[in-house]
């Protein structure tokens, strides 16, 4: 099944306590990217990947790192996390070809709470 | 700047039909798209309009005019698992994929 998993889903921690949030899809594509989600505020982008090993910030990279080692993963770090990065957050992917070429596939969310 | 707009809410009663309107002010269109999104789950496809015109699928359509700047989602025959969050987004301009999001309008479908 073409899918963007993303663990945890729920997480809980302290402030200052390292973290990564693991992405991973299975569709071969090539742009990955992450969001955060909070109300009023909508999705908003932090960072993005248009390939391995080529990433750049979003909207909002502030307290956070990506990297992209290997296509399928992108995972999310939080060197040091702090209560105003408690959010939903979401990893999705897209493909460049095809003529919904920007359709992108989410992965089921990480719902962090930083103490 | 780049600003998409969208109403908060709207209210809507089952089998009957409910238009979404989204309208946009992007630096360059590469595209609007529609998702759904049920409270607590993660954004799903629904539609995508390059050129000027209606998309239809199923129970739900979507209509694009680039010289207004405006879309709208259409959805008929509502039935109660409609009841989500429906986001309309713009690819601007440049390469990098990036989508500027609404805010996301709120639909209560009611028996």
């Amino acid at each position: 099944e073409a899918q963007v998993t993303q663990n945890p889903r729920y997480l809980i921690t302290v402030t200052g306590k390292k973290l990564t949030v693991t992405c991973s899809q299975n569709m071969n594509h090539e742009y990955m990217s992450w969001y955060r989600q909070d109300p009023g505020l909508g999705l908003r982008q932090i960072y993005y990947s248009m390939n391995v090993e080529v990433t750049d910030k979003g909207d909002v990279p502030e307290g956070y790192k990506v990297s992209r080692k290997e296509k399928r993963n992108f995972p999310l770090i939080l060197e040091s996390p702090s209560p105003n990065q408690t959010s939903l957050y979401f990893c999705a992917s897209s493909s460049w070809a095809g003529q919904r070429s920007n359709e992108q596939f989410f992965g089921p969310g990480t719902r962090l709470t930083v103490l | 700047g780049q600003n998409i707009d969208q109403p908060t809410e709207m209210t809507a009663t089952e089998g009957a039909i409910v238009q979404i309107n989204c309208t946009y002010q992007t630096s360059g269109f590469n595209g609007l798209f529609w998702y759904q999104q049920h409270a607590g789950e993660a954004p799903t496809f629904l539609s995508y309009n390059v050129l000027d015109g209606l998309e239809e699928k199923g129970r739900f359509s979507s209509f694009l005019s680039r010289s207004k700047g405006y879309s709208y989602l259409l959805l008929k025959e509502l039935q109660m698992k409609d009841s989500a969050s429906y986001l309309c987004a713009v690819k601007g301009a440049g390469n990098n994929r990036k989508l500027i999001w609404g805010l996301g309008t709120s639909l209560a479908v009611n028996p």
